[in-house]
């Protein structure tokens, strides 16, 4: 166990719809990155959070958005899903940033299915 | 792009003998991670080695790292069936230190008893 939270493990969805997922990073973990692992791309990185603050963007989409909260949680929004978003969505956290990246620690992943 | 290749893609292998994935990058990098992943779970950080660094240990796990020909390789030593898993490298890129890991696309290694 990581200690790193993801909900929910399954979500099935239509295109069109948009979805929340939820990460809650280790204790005392200020940093939140989220990635998406599918098939075809493999894992890529999408975004970066440091206590509160957007640090980093990866290959996300304009209809995706994130942010972090007050209390360390952090929330992932899909919106107008397409089938092509069916994917594992993983959150992983890490002490801070600030030098050279080191060990992240990953959650068990939301599994997203557009239908 | 992907900034770490892996290679082979897939590995089989019978319990007992050692198994070697290889990994390959592009840019400087700060530092080299392997993960593991059982199938459809979460990733776990098995080892990172710094770019000063050109070996390390760890339990039945070795990992070298040549940063001239930007490459690294992971050795598992006496494969177990629980060692089934895939395989990732992830490099911290010097230009972006401190943010996201890149990952590679993975070995599967297939462990059988």
């Amino acid at each position: 166990d990581s200690g790193v939270t993801q909900t929910p493990k399954h979500l099935i969805t239509a295109t069109g719809q948009r979805v929340t997922l939820r990460c809650s990073p280790r204790s005392g973990d200020l940093s939140v990155y989220w990635y998406q692992q599918s098939l075809d791309q493999g894992l890529q990185f999408l975004i970066q959070y440091y206590n509160g603050e957007e640090r980093a963007k990866g290959n996300i989409l304009e209809r995706f958005s994130a942010q972090q909260f007050p209390d360390l949680h952090s929330e992932l929004n899909l919106s107008s899903l397409e089938l092509g978003d069916s994917a594992l969505y993983f959150c992983a956290s890490s002490v801070a940033p600030g030098g050279p990246t080191g060990t992240q620690y990953f959650g068990p992943g939301t599994r997203l299915l557009v239908l | 792009s992907q900034q770490g290749e892996e290679d082979p893609q897939a590995l089989s292998i019978q319990e007992g003998e050692n198994a070697t994935m290889n990994c390959s990058y592009k840019t400087s990098i700060n530092n080299l991670q392997w993960y593991r992943q059982n199938s459809g779970r979460g990733l776990v950080h098995l080892i990172l080695i710094r770019s000063n660094e050109r070996e390390k240990h760890s339990g039945r796990l070795r990992v070298t790292l040549d940063t001239s020909k930007k490459s690294s390789s992971l050795l598992i030593t006496a494969s177990r069936a629980a060692d089934t898993a895939s395989y990732f490298c992830a490099t911290d890129p010097f230009y972006q230190a401190g943010t996201a890991l890149i990952f590679g696309k993975g070995t599967t290694l297939s462990v059988s008893s």
